[in-house]
């Protein structure tokens, strides 16, 4: 079946720093592929999606590329900030079925 | 913005009490659903709902149940709490063909004790 992996955390930076969170995934077809977003208390929210290969997600900043010769689905911000510490998601859904979550990477940016 | 509401964002109640989470939407989604959000942050599909009527059991065996009786509400009960379903809920929607993306709820965080 289809699955989602990343990079285990946490991930603690330092304000300013580069971020990278890996994502590869497992799938049958061509399916889309998403980074949500967790702030502390609340619910998930949809950050970034790409829907076919080679598309490129942005969004406040952080960007992820579909690389279906890797399998990969990488997030990256040039520069993150305290208000960036959060969990985040990555995700793919194919067709109809329903959405397969990574297991979530925590990301602390310190001041 | 997602307009999708939980209700109560916070519950602590002893065990052997019933309880109903409520889940609403606005969005007129077809799709909806229940996840289980472990302390560890990840996410366990427990229930979901192509429609009115409709009713599917997720990936994780839940105790709970679930209707669905109008396309906009989504409630997620416990007939019988104990200890070990202690933990966050959170309800989905989705638009079934078109942004596919889902839309989350705030959360529940359930304490049984």
């Amino acid at each position: 079946g289809n699955s989602v992996t990343q990079m285990e955390g946490p991930v603690t930076l330092s304000e300013e720093a580069f971020l990278t969170i890996n994502c590869t995934y497992t799938a049958t077809g061509y399916p889309s592929l998403f980074w949500y977003v967790q702030y502390p208390g609340e619910g998930l929210q949809l950050l970034l999606k790409a829907t076919k290969a080679d598309d490129k997600g942005s969004n406040k900043g952080f960007e992820a590329t579909y690389r279906k010769e890797t399998t990969s689905f990488h997030l990256e911000k040039g520069s993150v900030q305290v208000s960036d510490s959060a969990v985040y998601f990555c995700a793919l859904r194919e067709g109809g079925q329903n959405f397969v979550f990574g297991p979530g990477t925590r990301l602390s940016v310190l001041p | 913005e997602a307009d999708i509401y939980q209700t109560p964002r916070y519950l602590v109640i002893g065990t052997g009490k019933k309880i109903t989470l409520e889940c609403s939407q606005t969005m007129g989604h077809d799709k909806m659903y229940w996840y289980q959000q472990d302390p560890g942050m990840e996410l366990h599909l427990i229930h979901y709902s192509y429609g009115v009527n409709s009713t599917e059991k997720g990936d994780l065996s839940s105790e709970s149940t679930v209707s669905r009786i109008r396309t906009e509400h989504f409630p997620l009960t416990l007939e019988s709490a104990r200890p070990s379903h202690t933990s966050q809920y959170l309800c989905a929607s989705s638009d079934r063909v078109v942004t596919y993306e889902q839309y989350f709820g705030p959360g529940t965080r359930l304490t049984v004790t």
